[in-house]
């Protein structure tokens, strides 16, 4: 049994690029959820998709992020002209339909801006 | 937005302590989730907490979810130099929706 996947583990770009992270979900979970999570605070909501429909958005995702999960299977979550305050984790986590209280991380994306 | 406060936010200690983290809310969530987490890495699910009054255990590790379904505890027993971790609490508002986190405590146990 896998668990969630993210890729990369890493990225380091340079202000104003845009980035495209990628989530795998557990397989068998209709639910996915993206969070950031800067230093020394707790994850913070971005947004969730139950199968591929976006079920709602966080004020925190600005106009810069988009999230999509096409085929209700692995997300991605791009975000254009990145600034320096976007530097955080970025974590996936999955829940399976019957409790869906029980969210399941991945290993998280670190961004860099510099 | 629901907020959850935890205490302490540090916390260091000898091996072979006891210790408790608290959780607490002054709104009602429909679960309580624990997690663990390292530097660099996902947080970790421990356990998740439904009915007012339940306390779970994980080996050394029990919990317990408030009555009202709004505070929640973790206790360690004899505490290893392995439970060193962010220890995270995090509600659910509602069902399936979003987790609300706390700011964590961080734990260090000195060998």
């Amino acid at each position: 049994d896998t668990g969630v996947s993210q890729d990369p583990r890493h990225k380091i770009t340079k202000r104003g690029q845009n980035v495209t992270f990628r989530c795998d979900p557990i397989s068998e979970h209709n639910r996915l959820y993206w969070y950031r999570q800067t230093l020394g605070q707790g994850p913070e909501f971005l947004t969730y998709f139950q199968n591929e429909a976006q079920l709602e958005k966080s004020r925190l995702l600005s106009d810069r992020f988009s999230a999509e999960r096409p085929k209700g299977s692995f997300s991605t979550l791009e975000i254009q002209r990145t600034e320096q305050g976007d530097s955080a984790m970025y974590l996936c986590a999955s829940s399976p339909w019957d409790r869906l209280g029980e969210q399941y991380f991945g290993p998280g994306t670190r961004l860099t801006v510099t | 937005t629901q907020l959850l406060e935890q205490s302490p936010q540090f916390l260091s200690i000898q091996e072979g302590e006891n210790l408790t983290v608290y959780c607490n809310s002054s709104s009602v969530f429909s679960s309580l989730q624990w997690y663990r987490q390292e530097p660099g890495e996902g947080p970790v699910l421990l356990v998740t907490v439904v009915t007012g009054g339940e306390v779970k255990k994980l080996k050394r590790l029990t919990f317990q979810f408030g009555d009202a379904r709004k505070d929640s505890s973790l206790h360690i027993t004899a505490a290893q130099p392995g439970d060193t971790g962010l220890y995270l609490c995090a509600g659910e508002e509602t069902s399936g929706s979003r987790l609300t986190f706390g700011e964590g405590t961080q734990l260090t146990v000195n060998p």
